[in-house]
């Protein structure tokens, strides 16, 4: 079974432009989250997606940052335009159920670099 | 605030050892408590969780967590370490508001020496 699947693996971009990050979680799998990590951090929550509803987004910085998942599967994230602050690794994770309870899946990361 | 504290950014320890990465919680309510595990260039791994019931949680490649409600504690334990078990280790906790919203730590590395 084909793990959660991210894309680009790496971006490096200079400040003021435009990114997007594409997800694709495991089949099935009703939930959808983005996470950032910082260097040296752990992961932080930027929105979660029950089906194509997002349903916490308080983490997501909405004057550069949106996010969407259409038709409930793929999902993705775009920051426009990207600030130096923003270089991090974006992580996609995805879980089958809504609840707290249950594990994430996570999928490989893009690390993005804004020079 | 609710949160998750990882006192130590690396630990050390031979092979064949036994080792414990530590990991303390502060939430309001029933804390649900997670281990992961980052490998180099790969994704976390989910390693074991702790809901309800006993207090000694099995997970994966032979990992255990403790949890210490006194102690608000939920301490990772392996008991010989393996030069493969190098990696990234993150504590989680679950934090209640409106929602509920996974907490991670900062990370601690283990490093295992042969």
């Amino acid at each position: 079974e084909a793990g959660v699947v991210q894309s680009p693996r790496y971006k490096i971009i200079e400040k003021k432009q435009p990114v997007a990050f594409w997800c694709n979680p495991i089949s099935g799998h009703n939930t959808l989250y983005w996470y950032r990590q910082n260097l040296g951090q752990g992961p932080e929550l930027l929105i979660r997606y029950e089906n194509e509803e997002a349903v916490d987004d308080s983490q997501l910085p909405k004057d550069r940052f949106s996010a969407e998942r259409l038709k409930g599967v793929d999902s993705t994230l775009k920051i426009q335009p990207a600030e130096l602050g923003d270089s991090a690794v974006y992580l996609c994770a995805s879980s089958l159920g809504e609840g707290a309870e249950e594990k994430l899946f996570f999928g490989s990361g893009t690390q993005l670099s804004v020079l | 605030a609710q949160s998750v504290a990882q006192p130590e950014d690396q630990v050390n320890v031979a092979e064949g050892n036994p080792l414990t990465v530590k990991c303390t919680y502060s939430v309001s309510g029933n804390p649900y408590l997670f281990w992961y595990v980052q490998y180099p260039n790969r994704g976390l791994q989910f390693l074991l969780k702790y809901i309800t019931g006993d207090n000694l949680v099995k997970g994966s490649y032979g990992f255990e967590a403790e949890f210490n409600k006194s102690q608000t504690s939920f301490h990772l334990k392996k008991p010989s370490a393996l030069v493969s078990d190098s990696a990234l280790y993150f504590c989680a906790v679950i934090a209640w508001d409106s929602s509920y919203k996974l907490i991670f730590g900062s990370g601690t590395r283990l490093l295992v020496r042969p």
